[in-house]
């Protein structure tokens, strides 16, 4: 069974850019979350979303935003890019939305310049 | 405001002891916490889980120890193995949504 697919795995952009990732789930997990981690930081939750539906959102600016397709694969997009958003952002799939261990990919290593 | 706290960055073992990892929190409508384990270049894999109604869950050399009254939740690995070294994280969760909070990681180092 595939593991949770990430692309691109790196990505470079300069601050005021916007900069779209992607994730495929583990096929049949229905949700689908996204984590930013810093250096020296634990994940930081971003949002998840079940059933193209988003039920729970981070703390983050509205420049974060996100959606779910119909086959559960998610984007994720950041908007008018800042240097501190600099990060390896996460995806993570689980079959149902509660209580579930999360399937995490490789992530996405994003650098603004 | 970090729920969710790991205060020891890094701990040192030898082959075969213990290896004990710390974990506090501060919110007490926390119910169900998770330990992860990751390696450079990958994404964490899980560990091990364990809901507020016990106080403990094994899984072969892995076993979580949650202590409600103070907060505070542990990993135990017996006997240590040089693969184990990587990053543990410990996350929680309120009211059985996937949101989960994580810890900044204790960089586990088995030496052999």
């Amino acid at each position: 069974k595939a593991g949770v697919t990430q692309t691109p795995r790196y990505l470079i952009k300069t601050r005021g850019q916007q900069v779209t990732l992607s994730c495929s789930p583990i096929s049949g997990h229905r949700s689908v979350s996204w984590y930013q981690q810093t250096p020296g930081q634990g994940l930081q939750f971003l949002f998840e979303y079940f059933s193209e539906t988003q039920r729970n959102k981070g703390n983050f600016p509205g420049r974060f935003s996100g959606r779910q397709f119909s086959n559960s694969r998610s984007e994720m997009n950041v908007s008018t890019l800042e240097l501190g958003d600099s990060a390896l952002y996460l995806c993570a799939s689980s079959v149902a939305p509660t209580n579930e261990k999360l399937f995490f990919g490789s992530g996405t290593q994003l650098s603004v310049l | 405001d970090q729920q969710v706290k790991q205060n020891s960055p890094s701990l040192s073992v030898q082959e075969g002891r213990i290896s004990i990892l710390n974990c506090d929190y501060t919110n007490s409508m926390f119910d169900y916490f998770l330990w992860y384990k990751k390696y450079p270049a990958e994404g964490p894999t899980f560990l091990i889980s364990i809901s507020s109604i016990k106080d403990k869950n094994e899984d072969g050399r892995f076993t979580v120890f949650l202590n409600k009254s103070a907060k505070h939740l542990s990993l135990h690995i017996v006997p240590s193995q040089p693969g184990d070294s990587a990053v543990y994280f410990c996350a929680a969760s309120v009211g059985g949504f996937n949101k989960f909070y994580f810890g900044s990681g204790t960089k586990l180092n088995v030496k052999p």
